[in-house]
Formats: C-alpha cells, structure tokens, sequence
C-alpha cells in the first residue's frame, strides 16, 4: 500500500518561501496512473486544493495561489515538492500531500499532514 | 470556482441508527467525458482525511459497505446506514470536475 508523508520547517517568516517535501513508498511517484497533489487545511476550516503535478511534469494550481507556487517531481528520490511563495499568516495551515488517481480522479491516498505556522 | 455547499453542518446521531449528509454544487459537476467527479471523504480527530466514495456512488477499498453515495448533477448524498462509533469525524465532500478542486465546508458526525 502506498504511504506518503510531508516534510519541512513547521515555521516559516512572513514574506518567506514555504518548502515541503512529500516522501513517497509503496508505488513509485513515476506511474503514469496518477497525479501527485498538495491539499492544505487552515486549523478548524476546511480543504483547500493547492495543485498537483503529473509525471510529464505537467502542473494544474489553484487560480487563488498560482503565482505563488511550485509543485516540482523528483523521480530519483520518489519524491515531490511545493514551494509557497510570499507567505501570510493566512498560509498557515496544516499541509498534505496525496495521490490522485488519473481515471476517476479520486484522491485515494493522503499523508498525515505537516502543520506549517506563518509568524515573525 | 464551483461552491460545495454540505447540509447540516452538524449532525448528532443515535449509535445504530441511520445518517445522511447533503452535498449541493453551485453548478453541474457532469464532466464533458460524461463522469461526475464527486468523491466523500471521512476525517476522524486528528486524522487525515480518508477516501470513502468516488464518482458519486463507488466505494473504495476496505469501506464498509454499510456507507453509500448517490445522486446527479448538482445534488449529492451520503448515508450510513447504522452508524458505529468509529464513524464519528467531519465528512467533506470534494468535486474534481472541474479546476480547481473544491470542497464542502465538513459536516461533523457525533453521537448523541
């Protein structure tokens, strides 16, 4: 079974670049059946789709972030990134990395989530 | 951006008894290819959310079937059929038809 899990700083200075990593096991991030997707959840609110990247390297993102992020593949390390730009305090939030599957576009699998504070 | 809307909010239910959670998109989430891409996902304390149903009414993996989905177009359903303790969490619903993906603001699922 597939796992996934985040790494990062969990605290970041305002006006900074957010870095995560998403570690994938279990499959291999160079499948052509799905796309690989950043989820982020501000404490008590909902799910906020950031993007996702397909292993061509083709990328979809949220119009409301799109100038501020960078969603990257690594094959070697099967591994992926998001990168924030100019960060607020609104981007805190706890952030997941997960899978999409190609055909039905499910999100089937998701990591534990990182939780990344915004703060001087 | 298509607004998923989740009625109620809160749901307090009985141990056995049934539930329900409405999902209703601002706008038809029929894809050109034909498929609607409404999944429900299930989000325990403290937890990752968790695939249940995709593609309004298709159960994923080790779900108990005692959960289904239905409906068409802009109006969505989850139900349980007698719910356990274990099924207590937020449950969100999430439309991939079209960018960007979008999400039902969660419905909290307690026991009473």
């Amino acid at each position: 079974q597939v796992q996934l899990q985040e790494s990062g700083p969990g605290l970041v200075k305002p006006s900074q670049t957010l870095s995560l990593t998403c570690a994938v096991s279990g499959g291999s991030i160079s499948s052509g059946s799905y796309f690989w997707s950043w989820i982020r959840q501000p404490a008590g609110k909902g799910l906020e789709w950031i993007g996702r990247i397909y292993i061509s390297g083709s990328t979809d993102y949220n119009p409301s972030l799109k100038s501020r992020v960078t969603i990257s593949l690594d094959t070697s390390k099967n591994q992926f990134s998001l990168k924030l730009s100019s960060v607020t305090a609104a981007d805190t939030a706890v952030y997941y990395c997960a899978r999409t599957h190609l055909g039905a576009l499910e999100i089937d699998y998701w990591g534990q989530g990182t939780l990344v504070t915004v703060s001087s | 951006d298509i607004v998923m809307t989740q009625t109620p909010l809160s749901s307090p239910v009985t141990l056995g008894q049934p539930a329900s959670i409405s999902c209703r998109s601002s706008q038809s989430l029929v894809h050109s290819d034909g498929n609607t891409y409404l999944s429900w996902l299930q989000q325990r304390p403290g937890q990752p959310p968790r695939l249940l149903i995709y593609k309004i009414s298709n159960r994923f993996s080790g779900v108990p079937d005692r959960f289904s989905g239905s409906g068409a177009g802009t109006d969505f359903t989850l139900k349980i059929s007698r719910v356990e303790a274990e099924d207590v969490g937020v449950y969100h619903c999430m439309q991939a038809t079209q960018f960007p993906y979008t999400f039902g603001q969660g419905t909290k699922l307690e026991i009473k």
